[in-house]
């Protein structure tokens, strides 16, 4: 059974970076088979794909968050990681991990989510 | 970026009832589409992939079809685990990967 956890701080100060890791059970990032995404949904609003990694290390990210993003992974943790910097309150969400099937376009397993709030 | 607009935003619906929720893309993506289910404090659930293909362990009253612009999913007979907010998503043409609004079906 794949499982996916997000962890990270659940406040995020204006400017700063906000971080977040997906720890994968059930299955290992160290594989060509599948993406690792990261997606985010404003409360009550819609989902935003934010990017992906693959195991090699390679991204492909939105290109509306492009310039803030950074995605990486640790095979020997079984994991990724997200940042994104000089936050602002337009970047409150809940944010998800995926993993990401078809050549990195289909989110067939997702973790829980983990609220971010971007708060002074 | 390819922009997917679906209809109606909310839905009231009675169970049992045949339900139908529409999906508009901006430009043609073909059949590179996706529907997902997110049900409260819920992540959302691939529902259906290549715009008619069901997902592992989706039941068979879901079905998906449409092609180039225009896409429909429906309930055949809506069940209480069935309310729930409905994503459709494009693969066709990225980065970026986009989504819909939303449609809610709720409780008539």
């Amino acid at each position: 059974q794949v499982q996916l956890q997000e962890s990270g701080p659940g406040l995020v100060k204006p400017s700063e970076t906000l971080s977040l890791t997906c720890t994968v059970s059930g299955d290992s990032v160290y594989t060509n088979s599948f993406y690792w995404s990261w997606i985010r949904q404003p409360p009550g609003k819609g989902l935003e794909w934010i990017g992906y990694v693959y195991y090699s290390g390679s991204t492909t990210y939105n290109p509306s968050l492009k310039s803030r993003v950074a995605m990486s992974v640790d095979t020997s943790k079984n994991q990724f990681s997200l940042k994104l910097s000089s936050v602002t309150a337009a970047d409150t969400a809940m944010y998800y991990c995926a993993r990401t099937a078809n050549w990195g376009t289909l989110f067939d397993y997702w973790g829980q989510g983990t609220l971010v709030s971007v708060s002074s | 970026e390819i922009v997917m607009t679906q209809s109606p935003a909310t839905l009231s619906v009675s169970p049992g009832e045949r339900v139908t929720l529409s999906c508009r893309a901006s430009q043609s993506v073909s059949s590179s589409l996706a529907w997902y289910q997110q049900k409260p404090g819920q992540a959302p659930r691939l529902l259906i992939y290549g715009a008619s293909t069901r997902a592992t362990g989706i039941p068979a009253r879901f079905s998906g079809s449409g092609s180039g612009t225009e896409f429909t999913l429906t309930i055949s007979s809506l069940q209480s685990e069935d309310f729930a907010v409905y994503y459709c998503q494009q693969y066709h043409n990225w980065p970026p990967l986009t989504f819909g609004g939303g449609t809610k079906v709720d409780i008539k």
